[in-house]
């Protein structure tokens, strides 16, 4: 009963190092989104897809990266990692778009530091 | 555009007191409303939801109910325990504005014995 599986749940960077944050989920799910979130500001969203091969940019996308070549894996990529990408990354799911009263399943983070 | 707006925090209540958490919506179309709850060191679960005016979603004896004439989802529980302790936030999605969810910026509750 695994869901959404985000590794991995700790990393350290320094400034313009690259990484990818996996998202994995076993769901069938045509949705899937990743989210950062810092004190005071909520989620906002960074990148989604609503199926493989389809990606699409949320409020906050630059210095992100995503594609979508399978329905389970939403990878996420840092190319050059900034101070001011520290913050906790969600990767998220739903069975269909959202906006159809879908709600949303969620891995349990990713906290990212980066020097 | 379209955004949520729920009350600051942090809240502090003794074990058995009213809960109140205010949320108030600004929506381009017809959408429907979410609270999510997170737990210290998870990600966000789903508490409850509501997809039409005046349905109440209702969990765990928390309960919200989607008033479109006040924009407002607001989330209430009569008697709140010390496992009740964690972030909640209220969220929106909206087919009319494309595939994403608006989440307001969060109530931290703690809950004292």
């Amino acid at each position: 009963n695994a869901g959404v599986t985000q590794t991995p749940k700790f990393q350290v960077l320094k400034t313009g190092q690259s990484m990818t944050l996996q998202c994995a989920q076993d769901m069938n799910h045509e949705y899937m989104s990743w989210y950062r979130q810092d004190p005071g500001m909520g989620l906002r969203l960074i990148h989604y897809s609503v199926g493989a091969g389809i990606t699409d940019q949320g409020e906050v996308p630059n210095g992100y990266n995503v594609s979508r070549s399978t329905t389970e894996d939403f990878p996420l990529r840092l190319l050059s990692a900034a101070p001011s990408q520290t913050s906790v990354y969600f990767c998220a799911s739903s069975s269909r778009g959202v906006g159809l009263g879908e709600k949303l399943f969620f891995g349990s983070g990713t906290q990212l530091s980066v020097l | 555009g379209d955004s949520v707006t729920q009350m600051e925090g942090p809240v502090t209540l003794s074990e058995e007191a009213f809960l109140t958490i205010n949320c108030t919506y600004t929506a381009t179309g017809y959408p429907s409303l979410f609270w999510y709850v997170q737990y210290p060191g998870e990600g966000l679960q789903l508490l409850l939801k509501a997809t039409k005016a005046d349905d109440k979603g209702s969990n765990k004896g928390f309960e919200a109910t989607y008033r479109k004439e006040t924009t407002s989802f607001h989330l209430e529980k009569g008697s709140v325990q010390v496992s009740d302790s964690a972030v909640y936030f209220c969220a929106l999605s909206d087919r009319d504005t494309g595939n994403q969810f608006y989440f307001g910026t969060g109530t931290s509750l703690t809950v004292i014995p």
